[in-house]
């Protein structure tokens, strides 16, 4: 079945950095959409991205969708501890339901 | 503003019990879905419903069983449950396809 491939798994940086993640998908998609997701809570969106080449800003976040149409990457700049959490990418292949990189866990040190 | 509202929120279960996890959504979506989260496994679709009466199987359908009898509940049902189905469970919704999903506070399910 489809699959995303989202990368790195896990990232461990101090506060103040810049984190740059990214998912690939074995087919092309039409919409790609970054979710954050905080312990005990269920995934909330960040960006969503609608056109190949497309930019978005959501304040430090940054997230482009791929020209190829296939991949997407999502940027943080200066961290900070509360970007703690879990970032998933995901879209939905062939119009049916959405599908879930299995997720970048970011941890941020003060 | 109850958004996507999932009950119960916590359960235990005995091996081969059965049970059903309610998912309301009060936004008018057509699409709503069920999502098993695992660690290292990211969200996976169990099962999900393009509109009131239809359903259709995700990535890891086997030992669910799903009804949408009416558009703003979708039910999730597990009828012998067994101790790999210990997960959390999320219910999402949306107007279709492509466009932002909500997701609610997911379920704790243990089986023992």
């Amino acid at each position: 079945g489809q699959q995303l491939n989202q990368s790195p798994q896990s990232m461990f940086i101090q506060e103040g950095e810049d984190v740059s993640m990214n998912c690939t998908s074995s087919s092309i998609f039409n919409t790609w959409l970054w979710y954050k997701q905080e312990p005990g809570e269920g995934p909330v969106l960040l960006i969503a991205l609608y056109k190949a080449g497309e930019l978005t800003s959501n304040g430090r976040l940054t997230a482009q969708f791929g020209i190829t149409r296939k991949d997407s990457f999502l940027n943080i700049s200066a961290s900070i501890p509360s970007d703690v959490g879990i970032y998933f990418c995901a879209g939905p292949p062939a119009g049916t339901a959405l599908i879930f990189g299995k997720g970048t866990t970011l941890s941020v040190s003060s | 503003n109850a958004g996507v509202t999932q009950t119960p929120k916590f359960r235990v279960l005995k091996t081969g019990q059965s049970m059903t996890l309610l998912c309301a959504q009060d936004m008018n979506h057509e699409y709503m879905y069920w999502y098993r989260q695992d660690p290292g496994m990211g969200l996976r679709l169990i099962h999900y419903s393009v509109g009131e009466g239809t359903t259709a199987k995700g990535e890891v359908p086997d030992g669910y069983n799903v009804s949408r009898l009416k558009k703003q509940n979708f039910l999730l049902g597990l009828e012998s449950a067994a101790p790999s189905q210990t997960s959390v469970y999320f219910c999402a919704s949306t107007w279709s396809s492509g466009n932002t999903i909500y997701f609610g506070e997911g379920s704790w399910l243990t089986v023992v």
